[in-house]
């Protein structure tokens, strides 16, 4: 069984904070991975994809990736409140010779002013 | 309209009812998925559709229907639903399946079994 695990949370942070997010997934071959963002009552939004280890940088948002230990992270700088939902990661698998992308249960982030 | 549509928003059906959720997309993807999200657990991918071919189906029970009449277009049709199906329901849709293309959901339709 293909597996994404998260911390569930509450991840609380202040104002202006740095907020890191973590997965780690259990399918060696998993070659995409991607960090989604759900606030409550609405659908899953892409915020960050990576490919390749190491970091990506996109705004206040940084992926890291490291295939080795099959960990990948989302650091948000300069956390806002507009930040606090639910972070999905999302690894790709493939299943049935097919890539589907396969989610972890979501970490909760509350952003406190 | 843009992005991926569903409808209905909001479901409340008894268990002896026959009805279907809808999903749309106007990003000219190829792919189209269904998933189930229930509280505490991760998203559950139901079916997958690629060019117009189901190419996955995640062991769900056959009271739950998906067909896919063209690249654009996803139905669930559910009937004889258990109160343990209430959930989020969402659609998904991407350029293709396969590595490397994230994906785009649609708002979800909230199902109520009573």
């Amino acid at each position: 069984q293909k597996e994404v695990e998260q911390n569930s949370g509450p991840l609380s942070v202040p104002e202006g904070a740095i907020a890191s997010l973590n997965c780690t997934y259990s399918d060696r071959v998993s070659q995409s991975f991607f960090w989604y963002r759900q606030y409550s009552g609405k659908s899953p939004e892409l915020i960050m994809s990576i490919y390749s280890n190491g970091d990506k940088e996109d705004g206040r948002f940084t992926a890291q990736l490291n295939k080795a230990s099959q960990y990948v992270s989302l650091l948000i700088r300069d956390s806002q409140p507009s930040d606090s939902a639910t972070y999905l990661c999302a690894v790709n698998t493939a299943w049935g010779s097919q890539g589907n992308l396969i989610f972890g249960k979501g970490t909760k982030l509350s952003v406190k002013p | 309209e843009t992005g991926v549509t569903q409808t209905p928003r909001h479901l409340v059906m008894g268990m002896t009812n026959k009805k279907s959720l809808k999903c749309e997309q106007h990003l000219g993807h190829n792919a189209m998925y269904w998933y189930k999200q229930s509280a505490k657990k991760p998203l559950e991918l139901m079916f997958v559709y690629n060019f117009k071919e189901q190419t996955e189906n995640n062991s769900v029970p056959s009271r739950f229907s998906p067909e896919c009449p063209n690249s654009s277009h996803l139905f669930l049709h559910l009937h004889t639903l258990q109160p343990e199906d209430s959930a989020l329901y969402l659609c998904a849709s991407s350029q293709e399946t396969g590595t490397n293309y994230g994906y785009t959901f649609g708002s979800g339709t909230r199902l109520t079994v009573v």
